[in-house]
């Protein structure tokens, strides 16, 4: 049973980076039918995708935030990373990992972790 | 971009009752449209893909249709586990972009 588990600060203060991590287990990470993607929810509110990795490296991210992205893999480890820099309270969300069938038309997710919450605040 | 608008905004019925849910995009999307359920304290679960396809373990009870912009997501006899937050999702293919609905609230009436 594929699993994916998010790890990171619960904490961060504005203009800093914040990194979280997720990792699979249950199924190989170097599927060749799926990207692996992050996607957050502030409280009480909709869902917005961040960005896709795949295992290979091949990165896609939300225009809206590219310029302050950066999602990574590593295969040995079996975990894909989000960095997100100059944080606001805005940023401030349940983030999710999740599995991402890119290739079906609709490109739906899957398979997700429980979630993690990130608070920006001083 | 293309929106995603959701109605209602809230839905209350009582379980055994049918419940429709509605998800409408300002541009036509084929058929590149899924739905979620999310309950509270827990991750959205994958119900319906390419508008019509049950994700793997989802009940009958559970369907999909439309094709365009107007599409339908119909639970035909609401059990008590229904009672959540569904959401739809699009993908546009270029620039990649997935883009969710704001989700519609069925609860008990």
């Amino acid at each position: 049973q594929l699993q994916l588990q998010e790890s990171g600060p619960g904490l961060v203060r504005p203009s800093e980076t914040v990194s979280l991590t997720c990792t699979v287990s249950g199924a190989s990470i170097k599927s060749y039918n799926y990207y692996w993607a992050w996607i957050r929810q502030p409280p009480g509110k909709g869902l917005e995708w961040i960005g896709t990795v795949y295992f290979g490296g091949t990165t896609n991210y939300n225009l809206s935030l590219r310029s302050r992205v950066t999602i990574s893999v590593n295969t040995s480890t079996s975990q894909f990373s989000l960095r997100l820099s100059s944080v606001t309270a805005a940023d401030t969300a349940i983030y999710y990992c999740a599995r991402h069938a890119w290739l079906i038309t609709t490109g739906p997710f899957d398979y997700w972790g429980h979630g993690a919450l990130v608070t920006v605040s001083s | 971009e293309i929106v995603l608008t959701q109605s209602p905004a809230t839905l209350s019925s009582s379980p055994g009752e049918r419940a429709t849910l509605s998800c409408r995009a300002s541009q036509s999307v084929s058929t590149f449209l899924a739905w979620y359920q999310q309950k509270p304290g827990q991750a959205p679960r994958l119900l319906i893909y390419d508008a019509s396809t049950r994700a793997t373990g989802i009940p009958a009870r559970f369907s999909g249709s439309g094709s365009g912009t107007d599409f339908t997501l119909t639970i035909s006899s609401l059990e008590p586990e229904d009672f959540a937050v569904y959401f739809c999702q699009y993908r546009c293919n270029w620039p990649p972009l997935f883009t969710f609905g704001p989700g519609t609230t069925v609860d008990i009436k």
